[in-house]
Formats: structure tokens, C-alpha cells, sequence
């Protein structure tokens, strides 16, 4: 069954640094999202992207955040200049046309000293 | 805004036994989704059950079911018969109906924690 696959699982960064989170979502699906998770804390939207431009967008996301779709297979997250409260779990999920289920990958662990 | 609110932080379950996890929410449209996801220790999340909000009939899936209640904006998972692979962590999440070109975000509570005891 085809799955939602992220890389790395687990990146340790110093602050102030950037980082790219990459995403491969099942490849019949076209709407993407990434969520991040607080340790202990609930899961929080970040964006939404569709037809190559960002449909939607919380407060998190903010300037340091972009996301872009490079090629036809990869989804990427990128944090400019990161801080040590960006340290969480980053996941990506995605969605078919029609459906309403989005398909989570496994997360990012991000570590930010 | 909507909110999704999971008032139990931890449960636990005698294997074999039911269990059921509770979530309320909050929100001005009448019609919507609500979900309950299931993410194990592995991390990854995946759907257990879903319920369209326009629909009476409480949603099954094998021994997940939900007792929605629309008016009281309640939405409960019941686990029947509960397994050792059941042991994860439940969100449950709202998403609403209203669609612009994919931005159907998710909402989600603070989960529970579901332990099975042997």
C-alpha cells in the first residue's frame, strides 16, 4: 500500500541555522500539508499547498517558513533561521482529489540547540 | 475558530474489554468531518474512523465505532474487544466541510492515551 515517506527521521540543528524537511507523498495525491507536534503538546496545522501555491496558512507559519513542491514527487518544508522553540515533530501528510482522508508520513523529529 | 477538546490525558483497558475515549468541539458551521486518528509508538498517524456530520448514523468500523451527538457536539470513540495493538495514542479532529482547493485543515485535540492491560 502506498505510504507517505519523510526524511531525515530525527535532524539536530544549532538555532539559527536552516533546515529542509522533505517529504515524498503517495503519488496519486494532490493536496499537501504539514502539521508539527509539540512534545506533550496537540497536533498543529502549519500550511496547505495545492496546484503549486499555498492555499492555506496558520499563524505558526510564518516568514521564517516556506514550502515548495522542487519536482513531481518531493514536498518540501524549509525554516529559514531556526529557534529552539521550533524543536517538535513535523509531519507531512497528503490527499487525494476526491477523498477526505489525509495520509500521514512518519514525522521529522527536529532537535533544535 | 473551531476547537476540539479531549478531556482524558490517559486511559487504560483490561484486554478483551471496551473502552471509550471522549471528544467535544466547538463550531459555528453545520456541516463538517470529524476523525479519529490513531498514532501508535512507531509515530505514524492513521485514520481509525470517520463521521460526516451530515449523516445520523454513527459511523463502524469492525470494533471501532462513535457515538456522535450533534447537538451536544460530542464525539466519542468506542473500542470493542480491545487488543495490545490498540495501545496508542487517539486524537480526535475536526475538519470542515466548506473546500478551497485543499486547504481542508485538520483540528486537533490533545489526544489520549490509551494503555491495554494484559
Amino acid at each position: 500500500e502506498p505510504e507517505v515517506t519523510q526524511t531525515p527521521s530525527h535532524q539536530v540543528t544549532q538555532m539559527g541555522q536552516e533546515v529542509i524537511l522533505r517529504c515524498v507523498p503517495i503519488s496519486n495525491h494532490l493536496y499537501f500539508y504539514w502539521y508539527r507536534q509539540i512534545l506533550g503538546q496537540k497536533v498543529e496545522f502549519l500550511v496547505s499547498f495545492y496546484n503549486n501555491e499555498i492555499s492555506e496558512k496558520s499563524e505558526i507559519f510564518d516568514d521564517q517558513f516556506s514550502v515548495e513542491r522542487p519536482d513531481g514527487s518531493n514536498f518540501t518544508l524549509k525554516i529559514r533561521s531556526t529557534k529552539l522553540e521550533d524543536s517538535a515533530m513535523y509531519f507531512c501528510a497528503s490527499k487525494r482529489l476526491a477523498g477526505h482522508e489525509q495520509f500521514f508520513g512518519p514525522g521529522t523529529r527536529l532537535t533544535v540547540l | 475558530a473551531q476547537t476540539v477538546t479531549q478531556s482524558q490525558p490517559e486511559m487504560s483497558v483490561q484486554e478483551a474489554e471496551t473502552v471509550t475515549l471522549s471528544c467535544t468541539y466547538d463550531t459555528s458551521e453545520s456541516d463538517y468531518y470529524l476523525f479519529w486518528y490513531k498514532q501508535p509508538p512507531s509515530r505514524q498517524m492513521i485514520l481509525v474512523i470517520r463521521q460526516e456530520a451530515y449523516k445520523q448514523q454513527n459511523a463502524t468500523e469492525n470494533r471501532f465505532s462513535v457515538n456522535f451527538q450533534k447537538a451536544a457536539k460530542s464525539f466519542s470513540l468506542k473500542i470493542s474487544d480491545s487488543q495490545l495493538g490498540d495501545a496508542a495514542m487517539y486524537f480526535c479532529a475536526y475538519r470542515s466541510s466548506i473546500s478551497n482547493f485543499g486547504n481542508e485543515k485538520l483540528t486537533f485535540g490533545t489526544g489520549t492515551r490509551l494503555t491495554i492491560i494484559p
